[in-house]
């Protein structure tokens, strides 16, 4: 059964780059068939869809985010890293990784990891 | 557009079927998958590939899409089923991702 498991500093200072890593373990981000994507959740609020990337190395991301933003995978180790540089109190959020299936003209999102809450605070 | 829109809140008493619609112009093309959320939780996927259920999801749980609209049924509302539920789908482009709002749905 794949797992996911967020890692991240928990605090950023505004304007520096937030690093955050999802670690997937009981399956290898290598064997391919799945993207895996980044979610985060404002505090109290819906969900915002951030980017994914194949092993490959092929991402898409959310356009308000593009400039901003960077997803890669290592796998090697088994991992998909984010980079969001510039932040904000703006990024202030829960980040998810989840594991992306597409098939057709669907798309889902299952597993989910359990997240990992940002603060950007001086 | 590209947008999904959802009801904010939706309530309905212990037992009874209620419907959560998610709206949108790609929805004619993509299709939706829905997440329940509880409280301090993660998104656990509840609908995928429009009406297929993962292992796990109940029964009373079902999903159908028609036109731009598309819809997650619970049939006999439990209390457990008190959580927010999100659509997601691709946008008119087909590039990117996208959620709804979510709808907080009260189990009376």
């Amino acid at each position: 059964q794949v797992q996911l498991q967020e890692s991240g500093p928990g605090l950023v200072k505004p304007s520096q780059t937030l690093s955050l890593t999802c670690s997937v373990s009981g399956g290898s981000i290598s064997s391919g068939g799945y993207y895996w994507t980044w979610i985060r959740q404002h505090p109290g609020k819906g969900l915002e869809w951030i980017g994914y990337i194949y092993h490959s190395g092929i991402t898409y991301y959310n356009p308000s985010l593009k400039s901003r933003i960077n997803i890669s995978v290592d796998t090697s180790k088994n991992q998909i890293s984010l980079n969001l540089s510039s932040v904000t109190a703006a990024d202030t959020a829960v980040y998810y990784c989840a594991r992306h299936r597409l098939s057709g003209y669907s798309d889902w999102f299952d597993p989910w990891g359990q997240g990992t809450l940002i603060t950007v605070s001086s | 557009s590209s947008e999904l829109t959802q009801d904010p809140t939706v309530s309905v008493a212990l037992g009874q079927t209620v419907g959560i619609t998610c709206q949108g112009d790609s929805l004619r093309t993509y299709s939706a998958s829905w997440y329940q959320q509880k409280p301090g939780q993660a998104p656990v996927l509840v609908i995928y590939y429009k009406t297929k259920r993962p292992s796990g999801i109940p029964d009373r749980f079902s999903g159908s899409s028609s036109g731009n609209t598309a819809s997650l049924t619970i049939t006999g509302a439990q209390a457990e089923d008190e959580a927010a539920y999100y659509c997601s789908s691709r946008d008119s482009s087909g590039d990117h991702l996208m959620f709804g709002g979510g709808t907080r749905l009260t189990v009376l």
